[in-house]
């Protein structure tokens, strides 16, 4: 079983609309979490960067760590069709283990 | 804006043939991934260096994959003999320690046929 599940999509939305993307994960051991964003044939690019639970807001984006439920979630307001990619969310323990889920497309139509 | 750097961005080899990726982290960054990822997957991790040495290598197929990183900059992954199942992107990243946001390349697209 992987350690962070996240489904595989794709999530199709109009413009405009807000994008909600889940994870869960099992390793009790993960303090930090991580949103990347990935275009076609690309490598991910960092979108947010968390430490432990509660809320995190950048620009259009805003993360969020529920770690007594092992839930993290990504929100991302007033959608555009530049926003369609892959999804990739990741935890890391403090020793720098290192685990990403296996990414969620999101299509965004004008 | 430094970036990581890595070269082919593809490579098209047969089965059985030998195939060598490099990558140059941002400056100063002190640890470097390599990941594979194949198509539908998110990356997993095959080596990773602090400086020139080995951190972890527990998933590398060390039967036919090989990685270097001689001084502690640049770095190079082989596969000898590549197989039909190596076909996956090949991500290197960078970070400047062990416990910091990594920085990915663009990545290799490898196809064995």
């Amino acid at each position: 079983q992987k350690e962070v599940e996240q489904d595989p999509g794709p999530l199709s939305v109009p413009e405009g609309a807000i994008v909600s993307l889940n994870c869960t994960y099992s390793n009790s051991a993960f303090q930090y979490f991580m949103w990347y964003r990935q275009y076609s044939r690309k490598g991910p690019e960092l979108l947010m960067y968390t430490y432990s639970s509660g809320n995190k807001e950048d620009g259009r984006f805003t993360a969020q760590v529920d770690k007594s439920s092992k839930y993290i979630s990504l929100f991302i307001r007033d959608s555009q069709p530049s926003d369609s990619a892959t999804y990739l969310c990741a935890g890391r323990d403090s020793w720098g283990k290192f685990q990403f889920g296996a990414g969620t497309q999101v299509v965004v139509t004008p | 804006e430094a970036e990581v750097a890595q070269s082919p961005r593809y490579k098209i080899t047969e089965k059985s043939q030998a195939v060598a990726f490099w990558c140059d982290p941002i400056s100063g960054h002190a640890t470097l991934y390599w990941y594979r990822q194949i198509l539908g997957q998110g990356p997993e991790l095959l080596v990773q260096f602090q400086d020139e040495s080995v951190v972890d290598d527990s998933q590398l197929p060390k039967d036919r994959f090989s990685a270097e990183r001689l001084k502690g900059v640049d770095s190079t992954l082989k596969i000898q003999p590549a197989e039909l199942g190596d076909s996956a992107m090949y991500l290197c990243a960078s970070s400047l320690s062990g416990l910091d946001e990594q920085f990915f390349g663009p990545g290799t697209r490898l196809t064995v046929l």
